[in-house]
């Protein structure tokens, strides 16, 4: 079966400072790649995809993925964090040559907090 | 306003005590799913639906049931709640394929929030 591993729990930064959040799946076919964002009381916002193509991909707030299918990886990096930025972040995987194409498998999660 | 909503928000029932929570969408898609939150574990796909008349179950469908008798409805079903399905569920909703595959991005309601006693 497939899985997500998102090896960092729980990360701590001060504003301004660079982040990199770990993914990593476990399956070498054909996959879809997502990173969602959860605020404080609030539900799952999608920040960025990955289908295909450009490996380095833009989503929303500033937020860049890069996928690199040699390493099964799908870091999320922002050069720069503010306090807003503080939610707990989901990395989830769509296998899409698989049986199982039509599940969407999410890592356990990790928990930013940024500083102020 | 495009949303999934999901009732109720919060619940409080005691252990064998039928409960049924609601989802639903207003973006016409086809593709509808459940999930479970859990701390350490983040979300754990319980049940989706191609569309209508269409589910199948995902990591840990045990001990519930889902519906889908109409497109924009998908209602989470537990006939006898046990503790350990005290959780956060998330219904969301997506389109069915586009050329980004199978699930596209996938719209999340608010959560309900269960506590089983």
């Amino acid at each position: 079966a497939q899985s997500v591993s998102q090896h960092n729990h729980h990360v701590i930064l001060s504003e301004a400072a660079s982040l990199e959040l770990g993914c990593n799946y476990s399956y070498g076919g054909t996959v879809n790649l997502f990173w969602y964002v959860q605020y404080p009381g609030q539900h799952l916002q999608l920040l960025l995809k990955y289908f295909s193509g450009d490996p380095l991909v833009k989503g929303i707030k500033g937020f860049e993925a890069e996928f690199i299918k040699s390493k099964f990886s799908f870091n999320l990096r922002k050069p720069s964090v503010q306090w807003s930025d503080t939610a707990e972040y989901f990395c989830a995987v769509n296998l899409i040559s698989s049986g199982s194409a039509r599940q969407l498998t999410f890592g356990s999660g990790t928990q930013l907090t940024v500083l102020p | 306003e495009a949303q999934v909503t999901q009732n109720p928000r919060y619940l409080i029932t005691v252990t064998g005590k039928k409960l049924t929570v609601t989802c639903s969408q207003n973006m016409n898609h086809e593709y509808m799913s459940w999930y479970r939150q859990d701390p350490g574990l983040g979300l754990r796909q319980i049940y989706y639906s191609m569309n209508v008349e269409v589910t199948d179950k995902g990591d840990v469908p045990e001990g519930y049931k889902v519906s889908r008798k109409e497109k924009r409805n998908f209602p989470l079903i537990l006939e006898s709640p046990s503790p350990n399905q005290t959780s956060l569920y998330f219904c969301a909703s997506s389109p069915f394929p586009t050329s980004g595959g199978p699930t596209d991005t996938q719209y999340f309601g608010p959560g309900t929030r269960l506590t089983v006693l």
